[in-house]
């Protein structure tokens, strides 16, 4: 079964309006990346969250690990069509403090922002 | 500077035929990652080489697959008696450590282009 959950599987939104998407998971995540991806390109990193609470931000774009950390939201604010693409979350299960990478990744969720 | 590069860009063979995929990484990067990714399995980790270290191969989905990587920087993936469930998109990562503030480090991984393969 799937170890992470990404909701919703696709997002169509109205240029500066703002938006969320959810990655849950079943058990504690000890490393949480969020990437985007555009069609036909590799992924783009975008943000990591390790501690339960951690927020970040880049420009419009903000994430939050959940204190149990098994939920990670991310936030864009205003979005515009650049924001378009998929968004993946991707897990590390490593627990030692150390994250490797080898992730674990979402379904994804495709974002769509019409002008 | 360059990013991770891959190649060949597309690839489309026939099945049971062998195919050999490309990564050049990051200078300096000391890890090296291989995923798959299909409509029907999302994105899928394959192996992954950190400096001199044993790859970890617990990704592979089969004996068909492996991987080298060759003086710690380039990497070539290879499907032997390649079959049709194996068309995807195979993207390499690259990365290197980075600490943070609180004493823990994790990878920010640097993803290539991919190789979209199909079989047919």
């Amino acid at each position: 079964s799937q170890e992470l959950e990404q909701s919703p599987q696709s997002l169509i939104v109205q240029e500066g309006k703002n938006l969320t998407i959810n990655c849950t998971s079943s058990k504690t995540l000890y490393g949480l990346y969020w990437y985007k991806q555009k069609y036909g390109e590799g992924l783009i990193f975008l943000m990591m969250l390790q501690k339960g609470g951690e927020e970040k931000s880049h420009e419009k774009i903000t994430a939050k690990l959940d204190e149990k950390k098994q939920q990670s939201s991310l936030h864009i604010t205003a979005s515009q069509p650049s924001h378009a693409g998929i968004y993946l979350c991707g897990a590390d299960r490593n627990a030692g403090g150390t994250s490797y990478g080898k992730l674990t990744f979402g379904q994804g969720t495709i974002l769509t922002v019409h002008p | 500077g360059a990013g991770v590069s891959q190649s060949p860009s597309n690839k489309v063979t026939e099945k049971g035929k062998d195919v050999e995929l490309r990564c050049d990484p990051i200078s300096g990067h000391t890890a090296l990652y291989w995923y798959r990714q299909s409509l029907g399995q999302g994105l899928e980790f394959l192996i992954y080489f950190q400096g001199n270290s044993a790859p970890d191969k617990s990704g592979l989905p089969s004996d068909r697959f492996s991987a080298e990587r060759t003086g710690g920087s380039v990497s070539t993936l290879t499907i032997q008696r390649t079959q049709q469930e194996d068309s995807a998109v195979y993207l390499c990562a690259s990365s290197r450590p980075i600490r943070t503030s609180g004493g823990s480090s994790y990878n920010e991984q640097f993803f290539g282009p991919g190789t979209r393969l199909t079989v047919l």
